[in-house]
Formats: structure tokens, sequence, C-alpha cells
């Protein structure tokens, strides 16, 4: 059975810039969760999608969107990236009562 | 809106020793869940131990057990014979026990250190 996993791994960019991370979901999963975590922090939860509509959101602008594919797997984009968005995004799958489970995260660092 | 409080940043065992983390939780909900995660250097999140809040039972993983109390909203984890690979950040977190899988509320961490 194939965890949850991420890309990539890390990714580097500048103010303003706009970004793009991904995820592909535990096999029989079908809900998928981002977490922010800034350094030295707790994760924060950005948003949620099931059966590839968002299904809950965090305290996050707009600027921050998803989607899900059919195949359960997801995106986060982020546009016009501000330093303070330097940090590890993490998402989670899950069916739809059970455990989240998580991938490896992805570094961004925005400069 | 839930709140969850660790008041430990960093804690340190000695080997084969026992150590307690900290937490505590605001909620005025009844029905929820709790969890214990570890992030070693990998990043990687890993469920260590989960409690449902009606059951009164403490839960218990092998090394890993917790100390529930539900009227002071408390909710410790207590590692026994602690081992060089504990060593990594712990999380204390929440999650409602609504409808489908509500987002988990985490605490800022403790840092846990196992000294040979």
């Amino acid at each position: 059975e194939t965890g949850v996993t991420q890309s990539p791994t890390h990714l580097i960019k500048t103010r303003g810039q706009q970004v793009t991370l991904r995820c592909s979901s535990q096999s029989g999963h079908n809900t998928v969760s981002w977490y922010q975590q800034a350094l030295g922090q707790g994760p924060q939860f950005i948003f949620q999608y099931y059966r590839e509509e968002e299904n809950g959101r965090g305290n996050f602008p707009p600027r921050f969107s998803g989607l899900q594919f059919p195949n359960y797997s997801s995106e986060l984009n982020v546009n016009a990236l501000e330093l303070d968005d330097s940090a590890l995004y993490l998402c989670a799958s899950s069916s739809q009562y059970n455990e989240q489970f998580f991938g490896p995260g992805t570094r961004l660092t925005v400069l | 809106a839930q709140t969850v409080t660790q008041s430990q940043p960093e804690m340190s065992v000695q080997e084969a020793e026992t150590v307690t983390l900290s937490c505590t939780y605001d909620t005025s909900e009844s029905d929820y869940y709790l969890f214990w995660y570890k992030q070693p250097p990998s990043r990687q999140m890993i469920l260590v131990i989960r409690q449902e809040a009606y059951k009164q039972q403490n839960a218990t993983e092998n090394r890993f057990s917790v100390n529930f109390q539900k009227a002071a909203k408390s909710f410790s984890l207590k590692i026994s014979d602690s081992q060089l690979g504990d060593a990594a950040m712990y999380f204390c977190a929440y999650r409602s026990a609504g409808s489908g899988n509500t987002p988990l509320v985490f605490g800022k961490g403790t840092r846990l250190s196992v000294i040979a």
C-alpha cells in the first residue's frame, strides 16, 4: 500500500510569484487536508477537499486555493507569494471518518 | 474555537527512563478526539496515540500511554523506557467529532531529546 506522497520536496520562490504543490493520497482515501507549518509552530489547517469539492477552510486568504482530482490527488496553489508564506506544507489523506495520514511535506522558501 | 496548549517547549530524558509531556485544550464540545503526533527530523507526522473523549479508559500503545482528564481538559503523554529513536517534536492535537473528517487543531509542540 503506497502512503501519502508530496512533491516537490523543497522549493524556492521569490515574493510575488505563484507556486503549486502536489499531493498523492493513500490508496482508498477520498479526503485530502492541507496544513501550513511555520518554523517552530504546530501545523495550521488551510483547507480540506472531499470528492473534488472544498469541504472546510481555515483562516487563510483566497490566494491560497486548491484542487482535488478524480483519483483524489490534490494541488495547493498559492498566488502572490509573501515572505510569511515560507513554511512546511503538509498534506494528509483520509477516508471520510478515519485517521489522517500525513505526507513528508514540501518545504517552501520565499525570498 | 478550540485551542491546544503545550507548555513545555523542550524536554529531555535519559535513555530507558520515563518522561511525561503535557497538553491542555479548550473546547465547549463534549465529543471529540485527542491525538499525539511525533515529527522526527524527516518531517513526516506520525500518529503515536489516539483517545476518544467518550472513553474513560486511557489509551495505551506499547511504551506510550496517556493520562486523559476530561474535566480538567488535560491530555498528557507518558513515554516509558525511552529510546534514542523517540527523539523528535511531539504535537498534541484535537479534532471535533463532527460529521465527516474534521480538521486537526495542533499545539505548538514539545521537542524531546533522549540522552544516551
